[in-house]
């Protein structure tokens, strides 16, 4: 069955500390891949995506993504976490007419 | 554009109320889409749409209807509340189908007593 898949509940960083949050993906063919980001109490937005070529993809807000078929493997980074940037995260793949989501990290950041 | 709105922001039903919630979009998108998010699951979709007209089931359809009559709306029903379906429900649309970038409502935090 398509699955993504977010080893990673709770993750906490230092402000100004580098971030890297997990996703595995878990598909016949190579999937569209998705971050999105969840501030509290609102909806979900884009940071990036993967659909084909370039494994490393740019994304909003500073953040890239590095899709690694030999790992099945679609990990979000920042160089330098900002406290704006606690929230919540979820990787999340495409099916046949739908989208896949995983459960999500919650990011937090203490100064 | 507004984007996608959803209403009401929040609601608290009484176990077999039935109720209706609202989604519009104002960017002309064919694809809509319905997802429950709660504790611990990430989101899973509910119902989606292609188009006005067409309408179909996604993991976990159980308890809720739709329909699309128009590009713009997509309500979700829920016919007989069931505390179960205490949850948080985002509406979202994206241009063509899945494979394309979707744009999220606020969301309506619903309580089921």
């Amino acid at each position: 069955a398509q699955s993504v898949t977010q080893p990673d509940i709770h993750i906490t960083v230092s402000e100004g500390a580098s971030l890297e949050l997990r996703c595995n993906y878990s598909y016949g063919a190579t999937p569209y891949l998705f971050w999105y980001v969840q501030s509290p109490g609102q909806g979900l937005q884009l940071l990036l995506k993967y659909f084909s070529g370039d494994t490393l993809v740019q994304g909003i807000k500073g953040f890239e993504a590095e899709f690694k078929r030999s790992q099945s493997s679609f990990n979000l980074r920042k160089p330098s976490v900002h406290w704006s940037d606690a929230a919540e995260y979820f990787c999340a793949g495409t099916g046949a007419n739908n989208l896949f989501f995983g459960t999500g990290t919650r990011l937090t950041v203490i100064p | 554009n507004a984007g996608v709105t959803q209403t009401p922001k929040f609601q608290v039903l009484k176990t077999g109320q039935s109720m209706t919630l609202q989604c519009a979009q104002d960017m002309n998108h064919e694809y809509m889409s319905w997802y429950r998010q709660d504790p611990g699951m990430g989101l899973r979709l509910i119902h989606y749409s292609v188009g006005a007209g067409i309408t179909d089931q996604g993991e976990v359809p159980n308890g809720y209807n739709v329909s699309r009559s128009t590009t713009e709306d997509f309500p979700l029903r829920l016919l007989s509340a069931a505390p179960s379906q205490t949850s948080v429900y985002f509406c979202a649309s994206s241009y063509s189908d899945s494979s394309y970038e979707q744009y999220f409502g606020p969301g309506t935090r619903l309580t089921v007593t």
